[in-house]
């Protein structure tokens, strides 16, 4: 089974800051790879798909970069509703496995 | 809009056995692979399986290989996960999912299923 490493696991940022959470795999994954974020108590919405394509109505603070074993998910201005939990995905093969998320918090 | 109701979900004692149910609208539901996936309290997110569209292509994560079903019904739009011989490690919440290309696109809110005795 590919694994996949988010990093860091918790993260704290302030309203405005630019984040970055990093994901790897444990082998090439090409750019099949999905991000998820996830508000407590609420199923995930995709954010973006096959490493870098932004899902519809999806705001263009998200985005989204990599290729292989290495991918970064960017929120360019922090908002006070992206404080949530994030997880990646990969999709090269199955099990179709996730990260262990990333919780974002307020600082 | 796409819509996914999931229902089913309830406290089971182990070696028990539930049936989930996901009622899917607002797009052509036999164009689709669907797919559950499960989180346990405080915990990330797995893929436990997932179906073809057709329902000829069947996925199961290893740890339920074996114990759980998973079908559909493409003239009642509905997807099902047979749940069989369960354990206290399946406790979670159970998302039924549209599955186009690999991501989950639409997720279900989610139907909790707890194993205890």
């Amino acid at each position: 089974d590919i694994q996949m490493t988010q990093s860091p696991s918790s993260l704290s940022a302030s309203v405005g800051d630019r984040v970055t959470i990093t994901c790897r795999a444990s082998q090439s994954i090409s750019t099949y790879l999905n991000w998820y974020q996830q508000k407590l108590g609420r199923a995930p919405k995709l954010l973006i798909y096959v490493a870098s394509s932004l899902q519809s109505e999806v705001p263009s603070r998200f985005s989204g970069s990599g290729s292989g074993t290495d991918f970064t998910l960017t929120i360019s201005s922090l908002q006070p509703e992206d404080f949530a939990t994030y997880y990646c995905q990969q999709s090269y093969s199955t099990p179709y496995t996730f990260g262990q998320g990333t919780k974002l918090e307020i600082k | 809009q796409v819509q996914l109701v999931d229902s089913g979900g309830s406290l089971v004692k182990p070696g028990g056995s539930l049936r989930l149910s996901c009622a899917a609208s607002g797009f052509t539901f036999s164009d689709y692979y669907m797919s559950w996936i499960r989180q346990a309290p405080g915990k990330g997110l797995e893929w436990v399986s997932y179906i073809s569209n057709s329902g000829t292509i069947k996925f199961y994560v290893d740890s339920v290989r074996g114990r759980f079903t998973i079908s559909r019904d493409n003239a009642k739009n509905s997807l099902y996960l047979q749940m069989n011989s369960l354990r206290a490690e399946d406790t979670a919440v159970y998302y039924c999912a549209r599955e186009p290309n690999g991501k989950i696109d639409y997720w279900g809110q989610g139907t909790l299923v707890t194993v205890s005795s």
